[in-house]
């Protein structure tokens, strides 16, 4: 099984500053025949059910603010909120869907500083 | 609009089964692939498995093999997993999402989630 690595746990970021979180799998997750990222990322809110943020590692979904942004490709990805809005608190999750079974990380919970 | 609307919570006893259901709206249902999630209280998201369009395929995560079930209704737009052998680790929100036309893609609209108590 592919093991997805987040980095940090938690993270206190201020009212309009960046939060950077880092996902890493354990294997490549990009599959060269069609040079795709096999990586998504979620944002999950206090009682609500998981929104697709980005899928394809960097591709942001209809709907998205523009403030979130994917990036990386093989084994290490980011996922960047700029100008945090108090509306961002949630846990964040990456997962990838290379190969079964698919895998979330563990969770990044932002929080405001 | 898509929408996925799952069944109410339920609360069972150690050793019985549950039969979730999620009920698809707004799409071509035999279109996209279905798969569940489990989310246990306070922890993180833990797929469980998916079912494709025509019902005739399956894949489950090795730690609910030999006690999970996903089927589909084409007729009524719904998909059902169904859990064996409960135990207190099965204490969890379920969901069901939509996955893309094919096989390997994100899961784009979730349910709402159910919440399963395994208790005595």
């Amino acid at each position: 099984d592919i093991v997805m690595t987040q980095s940090p746990d938690s993270l206190a970021v201020s009212l309009g500053e960046r939060a950077t979180i880092n996902c890493k799998s354990s294997q490549n997750v990009l599959y060269t025949s069609n040079n795709k990222d096999y990586l998504a990322w979620f944002q999950q809110k206090p009682g609500q059910s998981p929104r697709l943020l980005i899928s394809w590692a960097s591709i942001r979904e209809s709907g998205v603010p523009d403030r979130f942004t994917g990036s990386g490709s093989g084994t290490d990805f980011t996922l960047t909120i700029n100008s945090l809005l108090a509306e961002d608190v949630a846990v964040y999750y990456c997962l990838q869907y290379y190969s079964f079974p698919h895998t979330f990380g563990q969770g990044t919970k932002l929080e405001i500083k | 609009q898509v929408r996925l609307v799952q069944s109410g919570a339920d609360v069972k006893e150690p050793g019985a089964s549950v039969k979730l259901s999620c009920k698809a709206s707004g799409y071509t249902f035999a279109n996209h692939y279905i798969h569940w999630m489990r989310q246990a209280p306070g922890q993180g998201l833990e797929w469980v498995g998916v079912i494709n369009p025509g019902g005739d395929y399956t894949n489950y995560a090795k730690n609910f093999q030999g006690r999970v079930t996903m089927t589909r209704d084409t007729s009524t737009n719904t998909v059902y997993m169904e859990l064996s052998s409960l135990t207190s680790d099965d204490t969890a929100i379920f969901y069901c999402a939509r996955g893309g036309i094919d096989l390997a893609a994100p899961c784009d609209y979730w349910g709402q989630g159910t919440l399963v108590t395994v208790s005595s």
